[in-house]
């Protein structure tokens, strides 16, 4: 299965800042997804990574809060922005290799706010 | 859209029991269902999943059983040992390869 290499592992931010949060893959791969695990919660979508193209949101999560690229087959970044307590999380991206492979996660991102 | 419910949401059995875990999906497009286990502070790992065209999926002492009609399907552990201790999602895929989980089950294994 493909390496996924998820920056930074962790994260303390002051509330109202923001932070992007990379995900690397170590082969060509047809699908990225991004996920949010709040304390102790199960895993939610927040948006599909479109390579070349503009992502597509969940119901509750939008393009200014969550920013999201896609610039080739093996990168993303999910941004953060302006963030608050609540935002407090796990933020996880997998990915689809396709060709009836399942889905694999990156280790996430376990990031707190002040 | 899709929605997934899990039962029980938490589970405890004695070493060398079977434990079960039943999840119920709501679309009916949905054609793939995978099951991760997810240890404290670690990534969920894919340990068994099922396609719509399978009724039935063995892998050693774990096994997932998919029933369409009634749009459930069901996680079978056996001979259940503490390192089998963890969370356990089930998830479907409703389109575009997306996961939606189920709330989770906590599985605790006494010795």
């Amino acid at each position: 299965s493909a390496v996924i290499s998820q920056k930074p592992s962790r994260d303390i931010c002051q509330r109202g800042t923001s932070l992007t949060i990379q995900c690397q893959v170590d082969s060509q791969v047809t699908m990225m997804f991004w996920y949010r695990q709040q304390p102790g919660q199960s895993l939610t979508l927040i948006a599909t990574a479109n390579q070349g193209s503009e992502a597509t949101y969940e119901s509750g999560f939008v393009i200014d809060k969550f920013p999201i690229s896609r610039p080739n087959l093996t990168f993303s970044t999910l941004t953060v922005s302006n963030m608050s307590p609540e935002d407090s999380s796990i933020y996880l991206c997998s990915v689809d290799a396709g060709g009836n492979q399942p889905q694999h996660f990156g280790d996430g991102t376990r990031l707190s706010i002040l | 859209g899709e929605n997934v419910e899990q039962h029980p949401s938490t589970l405890s059995v004695q070493e060398g029991d079977s434990a079960v875990i039943k999840c119920t999906y709501s679309d009916s497009a949905s054609n793939y269902f995978p099951w991760y286990k997810q240890e404290l502070g670690k990534r969920p790992q894919l340990i068994i999943d099922i396609r719509s065209n399978v009724g039935e999926k063995k892998d050693q002492r774990i096994a997932v059983t998919l029933n369409k009609t009634a749009k459930h399907f069901s996680l079978h552990i056996t001979e259940t040992q503490p390192e089998d201790s963890a969370v356990y999602f089930c998830a479907a895929t409703p389109q575009g390869g997306k996961l939606i989980f189920g709330q989770g089950t906590e599985l605790s294994v006494k010795p």
